[in-house]
């Protein structure tokens, strides 16, 4: 089984700033990676698919990189709606999320 | 647009049964299949399986291997997922997500707004 980590766990920044969350997967998975979203009391949302395809509906402020075992989410100026919890996931069988990085208002 | 709805939250005794259900519409269900991912309080996400609504292919995580069956009604478009034995630590959010049709992996580009099942004595 594919491990994922993610790195931090807790992002706290303001609106406006720049967010970059890391996930680490234990071997190679590609390209094969996706990025979701989740607020409270809501189901996930996909943002990234593929590392770095944005999703349909998906702001530009949000992009995705990398490959292999290293992968970058960034949103480029914070909104406040994005304070939430991303996930990484990856899809080579079974299939595996990261355990998450919160992204909260500083 | 597509959607995926599932059934109301349930609570359940050690030891019973719970079936929930993911209606989908919007997009062609047979096209594609169906991963679970349940979500324990205040937890991370956990994948459970999927199923092709192809073809009715299965892939279960190996830590729920003999407890859990997940089906399809091509007729109802809907997917259902079955967890037997259920324990506490069963209690969480069930959610399904529309999957690849040929096998699990994603991406899960839709998501069932959760069915939360509680067990408890």
């Amino acid at each position: 089984e594919i491990v994922l980590t993610q790195s931090p766990a807790t992002l706290s920044l303001s609106p406006g700033e720049r967010a970059t969350l890391s996930c680490r997967a234990s071997q190679s998975v590609s390209s094969y990676l996706a990025w979701y979203q989740q607020k409270p009391g809501q189901a996930p949302r996909l943002l990234i698919y593929d590392a770095s395809n944005r999703a349909t509906g998906i702001p530009a402020r949000f992009s995705g990189s990398g490959s292999g075992t290293d992968f970058t989410l960034t949103i480029s100026s914070l909104e406040p709606e994005d304070f939430a919890v991303y996930y990484c996931q990856q899809r080579s069988n079974p299939l595996t999320f990261g355990p998450g990085t919160k992204v909260d208002i500083k | 647009q597509v959607q995926l709805v599932q059934s109301g939250a349930e609570v359940k005794k050690p030891g019973a049964s719970v079936k929930v259900s993911c209606k989908a519409s919007g997009y062609t269900f047979t096209s594609y299949g169906i991963s679970w991912v349940r979500q324990a309080p205040g937890q991370g996400l956990e994948w459970m399986g999927w199923i092709s609504a192809y073809n009715g292919n299965t892939n279960y995580a190996q830590k729920l291997q003999g407890r859990v069956t997940m089906t399809t009604d091509t007729s109802t478009s809907t997917a259902y997922m079955e967890l037997r034995s259920l324990r506490s630590d069963d209690t969480a959010v069930y959610y399904c997500a529309r999957d690849f049709v040929a096998a699990a992996g994603g991406p899960l580009d839709y998501w069932g707004q959760g069915t939360l099942v509680t067990v408890s004595s």
